[in-house]
């Protein structure tokens, strides 16, 4: 069976200043990870995703995420925040074989403090 | 129109009444869906479509129907809900069920009176 964790429902940080987003996962096959955004009165916008090969993906908007297998996760970062990261983020999980079900994380407020 | 569009954005009804959420993709996507975001709660899982087929009903009440006439059409009807149904209701689309990544539309806030 697969799970997505994400740690911590709030998370503030200052404008300017690093974000880091957690996600752990569990799958007990190779699995596809994805990270979604949501605005407020938005739907959900991909960011990034991870299938195979490089375990650094680069998004939009600055975002990046490393998956490491070791540690079973799967964290966004972006360098520098600005004010429109404000939003809701989501991690999912999904199987790179089989069955097709994404399973998403309660998802991270981030807010932007400026 | 470029994307998933949902219609409504906005919708309150009675719990008599009966409704249809809309949802259009120009994408050419062959797999389309229905989620359920509740304040608080993780995304529910409600349908799946594939090549106008349904390929999963994830134990939704028989109050929400379904329907997908085409590849690029879904409609979600509805009656006698329930307070408790008030969400936001979110379709998506994406190209196979290969599970490559979703397109969101913006979502039908749907309030029940």
């Amino acid at each position: 069976a697969q799970s997505v964790t994400q740690l911590g429902s709030h998370v503030s940080v200052s404008e300017g200043a690093l974000v880091l987003l957690r996600c752990n996962y569990s799958s007990s096959v190779p699995p596809y990870l994805f990270w979604y955004v949501q605005y407020p009165n938005q739907g959900l916008q991909l960011l990034l995703k991870y299938t195979t090969g490089a375990t650094l993906v680069k998004g939009i908007n600055g975002f990046e995420a490393e998956f490491k297998k070791s540690e079973t996760s799967f964290h966004l970062t972006k360098p520098s925040a600005h004010m429109s990261d404000a939003a809701e983020y989501f991690c999912a999980v999904t199987q790179r074989i089989g069955t097709y079900k994404y399973i998403f994380g309660t998802g991270t407020r981030l807010k932007v403090l400026a | 129109e470029t994307g998933v569009t949902q219609t409504p954005r906005h919708l309150v009804m009675g719990m008599t009444n009966k409704k249809s959420l809309k949802c259009e993709q120009h994408l050419g996507h062959n797999a389309m869906y229905w989620y359920k975001q509740s304040a608080k709660k993780p995304l529910e899982l409600m349908f799946v479509y594939n090549f106008k087929e349904q390929t999963e009903n994830n134990s939704v009440p028989s109050r929400f129907s379904p329907e997908c006439p085409n590849s690029s059409h879904l409609f979600l009807h509805l009656h006698t809900l329930q307070p408790e149904d008030s969400a936001l209701y979110l379709c998506a689309s994406s190209q196979d069920l290969q599970g490559y990544g979703y397109t969101f539309g913006s979502g039908t806030r749907l309030t029940v009176v």
